[in-house]
């Protein structure tokens, strides 16, 4: 089974910030990745899907790229709203598995 | 607008069966995959169980395989996770969710709903 594996597990960051998570397969996946934000006691959000395609909604802040085995999330200034756990997740086959997710808080 | 509601769950003891359903309104349910999440407390999103639109085919986590079955009644709009042999770590809030978008043999997961509580407990 392909597993999935994100860096960092958590992250501290200023307002106004780049921010960049990272998700790696243990085996190529294309590019049927997606992205999730949860924030504290709250459903799932899908932010983008196809590794690099936005979800009608999502601000343009949030941007992914990869392909094959290792993918990114990108936050290109990040925003007081945007403390969530984020997950990746691959669709590419019968098991669609999840990262084990990074966290993300304001300095 | 899309609506999923999960029901069913409570408190089960170890080696018990406990049966989940997710009402689905708010779009066509025979066109959309479905899926089961779920999240034990404090810890991350596991993906149990998927079923095509069609419930053609259907497919398992790892750690759920030959106890769980994901059904749905696309007559009745309503998806179900059959749970038996359940385990202390079967203990998770249960997300019903649905594809992004219709007719797809595989794809993201686009709606979740708000989740049912299972514990597993003696």
């Amino acid at each position: 089974d392909i597993q999935m594996t994100q860096s960092p597990s958590s992250l501290s960051a200023s307002v106004g910030d780049r921010v960049t998570i990272t998700c790696r397969a243990s085996q190529g996946i294309s590019n049927y990745l997606a992205w999730y934000q949860q924030k504290p006691g709250k459903v799932p959000k899908l932010l983008i899907y196809a590794a690099s395609t936005l979800q009608s909604g999502v601000p343009s802040r949030f941007s992914g790229s990869g392909s094959g085995t290792d993918f990114t999330l990108t936050i290109s200034s990040l925003q007081p709203e945007d403390v969530a756990t984020y997950y990746c997740q691959k669709y590419n086959s019968a098991l669609h598995t999840f990262g084990p997710g990074t966290k993300v808080d304001i300095k | 607008q899309v609506q999923l509601v999960e029901s069913g769950g409570g408190v089960v003891q170890p080696g018990r069966s406990l049966r989940l359903s997710c009402a689905a309104s708010g779009f066509t349910f025979s066109s959309y995959g479905m899926h089961w999440v779920r999240q034990a407390p404090g810890k991350g999103l596991e993906w149990v169980a998927v079923i095509w639109y069609d419930g053609s085919n259907k497919y398992y986590a790892d750690s759920v395989k030959g106890r769980f079955t994901i059904s749905r009644d696309n007559s009745k709009n309503t998806l179900y996770l059959q749970m038996n042999s359940l385990r202390a770590e079967d203990t998770a809030v249960y997300y019903c969710a649905r594809d992004s978008r219709r007719l797809q043999l595989t794809d993201a997961v686009g709606y979740w709903g708000q989740g049912t509580l299972v514990t597993v407990s003696s």
